[in-house]
C-alpha cells in the first residue's frame, strides 16, 4: 500500500497568514492526489483534486500542487472559518490512502 | 447535485454485522464509484473499498477483505456496506462518498454523506 505522510500533524496560525502542508507518497503517484477539509462533527468536504484543481465553490484562498511523490496544500490568507483538519488522499493504487491529517488552529 | 443520505446510528455487539446503506439522488448512481470511509473516535480517515455500481464488482482494502461487503442496487440509487465479525476497534462513524466525471480517480469522494455511528459495544 501507498503511505502518505503528511506535516506538520498539527499547525497553530494566526488570521492572514499563509499557511503551508506537505504531503509526501511513499512511491510516484503523479498528480493523482485530492486534498479534503474536515470541520469537527461533519463529513469531510473536497477542496483540491487532481493535485491542484480547486472544487467548484472553494474559495480562491486554498490551492494545491505538486507532482510526484512531493505536494503541497496552501491557504494564502488563513480565514477563522478554516480552522478544520485537512487530509490528502492519493489514487493512483487501491487503497486510496490517506495521510493522517493535519490539525489546523487559529494562534 | 448528488446527494447522499445514510441509514441511522447502530448498536452492535461484538461478533455481529453491521449493514450500512447510502441513498443517492442528483446524479448518475450506476456510473460513478461509491467508496466507504471509516473515521474511529479521533483518528482519521481510513478507505475501505468502494464500487461501481454499473460493473458490479467491488474493491476493498487488504485490512477489511474477507470482513466487508460493499454491494450496490441500482434499482434504488442505494449503495450498501456490511461490516461482520464486529470488535470494540470497529466503533466508528462510517461515511459513503460518491465519485464525479471532472477527476479524482474512479473512487475519489467529492460528495459524501452524513455519516453513521456503528458503536460495537457487548
Amino acid at each position: 500500500d501507498i503511505q502518505m505522510t503528511q506535516s506538520p500533524s498539527s499547525l497553530s496560525a494566526s488570521v492572514g497568514d499563509r499557511v503551508t502542508i506537505t504531503c509526501q507518497a511513499s512511491q510516484d503517484i503523479s498528480n493523482y492526489l485530492n486534498w479534503y477539509q474536515q470541520k469537527p462533527g461533519k463529513a469531510p468536504k473536497l477542496l483540491i483534486y487532481d493535485a491542484s484543481n480547486l472544487e467548484t465553490g472553494v474559495p480562491s484562498r486554498f490551492s494545491g500542487s505538486g507532482s510526484g511523490t512531493d505536494f503541497t496544500f496552501t491557504i494564502s490568507s488563513l480565514q477563522p472559518e478554516d480552522i478544520a483538519t485537512y487530509y490528502c488522499q492519493q489514487y493512483d493504487n487501491l487503497p486510496h490512502s490517506f495521510g493522517q491529517g493535519t490539525k489546523l488552529e487559529i494562534k | 447535485q448528488v446527494q447522499l443520505v445514510q441509514s441511522g446510528a447502530e448498536v452492535k455487539k461484538p461478533g455481529s454485522s453491521v449493514k450500512v446503506s447510502c441513498k443517492a439522488s442528483g446524479g448518475t448512481f450506476s456510473s460513478y464509484a461509491i467508496s466507504w470511509v471509516r473515521q474511529a473516535p479521533g483518528q482519521g480517515l481510513e478507505w475501505m473499498g468502494g464500487i461501481i455500481p454499473i460493473f458490479g464488482t467491488a474493491n476493498y482494502a487488504q485490512k477489511f477483505q474477507g470482513r466487508v461487503t460493499i454491494t450496490a442496487d441500482e434499482s434504488t440509487s442505494t449503495a450498501y456496506m456490511e461490516l461482520s465479525s464486529l470488535r470494540s476497534e470497529d466503533t466508528a462513524v462510517y461515511y459513503c462518498a460518491s465519485a464525479d466525471p471532472r477527476g479524482g480517480g474512479d473512487f475519489s469522494c467529492f460528495y459524501w454523506g452524513q455519516g453513521t455511528l456503528v458503536t460495537v459495544s457487548s
